[in-house]
């Protein structure tokens, strides 16, 4: 119940694609779901948070939409670039942040 | 930009001895947290930290971890006795009291801890 399912666990996507980020959660108590991004050697930034009470969030390339009957969130980056190359997670909060197991993005040039 | 900084970026020890990890959180930040990540492996939640006592603890954070904010700037990770299995990176975070209700938490770029 304190999983947080997340797919796939790796991702190539050429410049200028939609690259498209999983999770799943079970527990409904769960109340605040961010995405953090991760690149090699440094700490996971946040990257853009959702609650349940909205259906999708959007902040410049990237967008979470958010199935609460489903128990299920996505992240999307639009027009994925280069730079884009790094580990996501996504996580859901309860009284702690119970986090996914990463999905390693690589845009091609 | 104010960032949570951590010192050492990385810690070698041999096993049985005791390490401490160093962060200072973001100055104005009251809530504190350790995560520690196996190499390829998800962040996993450690303990959370306000008002100069732990709020929550994973059943990672058993007997061998303590937390101590040993002055106002400071924030420290103890492992007792380290294991070869406590190898791993450990990132610290912090969150302002406002946005600690939107669980906005910001990483510090982690400590990479071996233990042979």
């Amino acid at each position: 119940q304190q999983q947080v399912k997340q797919s796939p666990q790796s991702l190539i996507v050429q410049k200028g694609g939609i690259s498209i980020i999983n999770c799943a959660y079970e527990n409904t108590a769960f109340d605040y779901f961010p995405w953090y991004q991760q690149f090699p050697g440094k700490g996971p930034a946040l990257l853009i948070a959702i609650r349940p009470d909205v259906s999708e969030k959007k902040e410049g390339r990237f967008t979470i939409s958010f199935n609460k009957s489903a128990k299920q969130f996505s992240l999307h980056i639009m027009d994925s670039q280069p730079g884009d190359s790094a580990t996501y997670f996504c996580a859901a909060m309860g009284y702690k942040y119970i986090f996914g197991t990463g999905t390693r993005l690589k845009v091609l040039a | 930009e104010p960032e949570v900084t951590q010192t050492p970026s990385h810690q070698v020890t041999q096993m049985g001895q005791e390490v401490i990890l160093r962060c200072v959180p973001i100055s104005n930040h009251l809530y504190f947290y350790w995560y520690r990540q196996i190499l390829g492996q998800k962040v996993e939640f450690l303990v959370s930290f306000y008002n100069n006592e732990i709020s929550e603890k994973s059943e990672i954070f058993d007997d061998q971890f303590s937390v101590e904010r040993p002055d106002g700037s400071n924030f420290t990770l103890k492992i007792r006795s380290t294991k070869l299995e406590d190898s791993a990176m450990y990132f610290c975070a912090s969150s302002e009291p406002q946005l600690a209700l939107t669980y906005e938490q910001y990483f510090g770029p982690g400590t990479r801890l071996t233990v042979t």
